[in-house]
């Protein structure tokens, strides 16, 4: 059971530059997030998707975009990468069914991001 | 969005119990309270949630006010490896599931 997988683990990027993180899940869950943790600070919610079609900005939205094409996958796109974007960067999911509200959250094991 | 407040830090000796509490005195009637934990260098992961009664499992209890106002989570016997910063977050029965994290308090555990 592979749970929340997020790829790459590590990235230098160069100042300009994009690239999509990606995050996929085999549970069938409904909600998938993502969320950035700078060094010593807390998680800042960036995107959230409660489901296929459907996604609605957090709390730090600017500067990246997301797609919930599917159930299983919610890639995170950075467009023109800036040094405030340097975090690391989590992916979780939670929800299956009607009682899905009552889910917790499973949590992938992070993309450490570099713009230098 | 409903907020949570939690102190910054906290230090507790290992095999002994530890108190983490936990505020939120605008919750809504149906939001449930759940608790996380990150350890050094993970992505956090879940520890319990409750709605209105006190919960136990297996890593620890959570207690929970009459008047839903704060939440107590307890750890029965700390060990080192409780060693972590221990989030505490309001999750709406439905809705848009906005799942905002605080500060969170920092857990050091002394040998």
């Amino acid at each position: 059971n592979a749970g929340v997988t997020q790829t790459p683990k590590f990235r230098i990027l160069k100042i300009g530059q994009s690239m999509t993180l990606q995050c996929a899940q085999d549970m069938n869950h409904n909600y998938m997030y993502w969320y950035r943790q700078d060094p010593g600070m807390g998680l800042k919610l960036i995107y959230y998707s409660v489901g296929a079609g459907i996604t609605d900005k957090g709390e730090v939205p600017n500067g990246y975009n997301v797609s919930r094409s599917t159930t299983e996958d919610f890639p995170l796109r950075l467009e023109l990468a800036a040094p405030s974007q340097t975090s690391v960067y989590f992916c979780a999911s939670s929800g299956q069914g009607p009682l899905s509200y009552n889910s917790p959250l499973h949590f992938g094991n992070g993309t450490r991001l570099t713009v230098t | 969005d409903a907020k949570t407040t939690q102190p910054n830090s906290m230090e507790s000796n290992e095999e002994e119990p530890v108190h983490l509490p936990c505020n939120h005195s605008t919750i809504s009637g149906t939001d449930y309270i759940h608790w996380y934990r990150q350890l050094p260098s993970q992505g956090p992961e879940y520890v319990i949630h409750g709605l209105t009664s006190n919960v136990n499992n297996r890593m620890a209890s959570l207690a929970i006010a009459e008047d839903r106002k704060s939440s107590t989570l307890i750890l029965h016997r700390a060990t080192l490896r409780d060693a972590a910063v221990y989030y505490c977050i309001l999750r709406a029965l439905q809705g848009a599931q906005k799942l905002v994290f605080g500060q969170g308090t920092r857990l050091t555990i002394n040998p």
